[in-house]
């Protein structure tokens, strides 16, 4: 079956801008969490999204936000954007709600490597 | 705060050498160790640990806790190119926003 789909994969934005991510699940996974990962920060929960509901939200300002559509495809925006928002996102999608890092049926998709100039 | 620490931050070893990542760990809710092998992008689960002593084992890979001394290891034998990637050690602890905290990982490189 496929895999998780992250758009784009690459993206470079000035300082200010505002961005839109987007991961598809795997086919019947109705969950979608995204990290953030830095070399300084290493990989940092973001949210989660399970049946268009946010059910878990990591430590980042408001300026991160996400939404889940109807079929399970979710999307985060980063407003404002500022140079330490450069980052790798990652998305993983699993079947139920919780922690997808430690559902080992979890899948992760390829990234957004996100870089603010 | 919870904390995870891993070393060495980066390796560089040859083909055929075996090695060892190191994970420590002070949270205050321990319920369970992950490592995860991350190549180009996305991280791939490796092993779950919750008790101490008992090691698990995939192939060349295995890993094991020691909750008393709060550090977990994992080992890699007759290490192949294809091993080369970012190992990342976390914690489920309930300390952060999903209950995990990770290290910032073990840069590991295997030369022909």
């Amino acid at each position: 079956k496929a895999g998780v789909t992250q758009t784009p994969r690459y993206l470079i934005k000035t300082r200010g801008q505002q961005v839109t991510l987007s991961c598809s699940p795997i086919s019947g996974h109705r969950s979608v969490s995204w990290y953030q990962q830095t070399p300084g920060q290493g990989l940092q929960f973001l949210f989660e999204y399970f049946s268009e509901t946010q059910r878990n939200k990591g430590n980042f300002p408001g300026r991160f936000s996400g939404r889940q559509f109807s079929n399970s495809r979710s999307e985060m925006n980063v407003s404002t954007l500022e140079l330490g928002d450069s980052a790798l996102y990652l998305c993983a999608s699993s079947v139920s709600t919780g922690k997808a890092l430690l559902d080992t049926e979890a899948f992760f998709g390829q990234g957004t490597r996100l870089t603010v100039v | 705060e919870d904390k995870v620490v891993q070393s060495p931050l980066s390796l560089v070893v040859h083909e055929g050498d075996t090695v060892t990542l190191n994970c420590s760990y002070e949270v205050t809710n321990f319920r369970s160790l992950l490592w995860y092998k991350q190549e180009k992008k996305a991280p791939t689960f490796l092993f779950m640990l919750t008790s101490s002593g008992i090691e698990k084992k995939s192939g060349r890979l295995s890993s094991i806790l020691d909750k008393k001394e709060l550090f977990s290891i994992l080992n890699i034998t007759a290490t192949q190119t294809g091993d080369s990637a970012v190992y990342l050690c976390a914690v489920d602890s309930g300390g952060g926003a999903d209950g995990l905290t990770f290290g910032k990982g073990t840069h590991l490189i295997i030369q022909p």
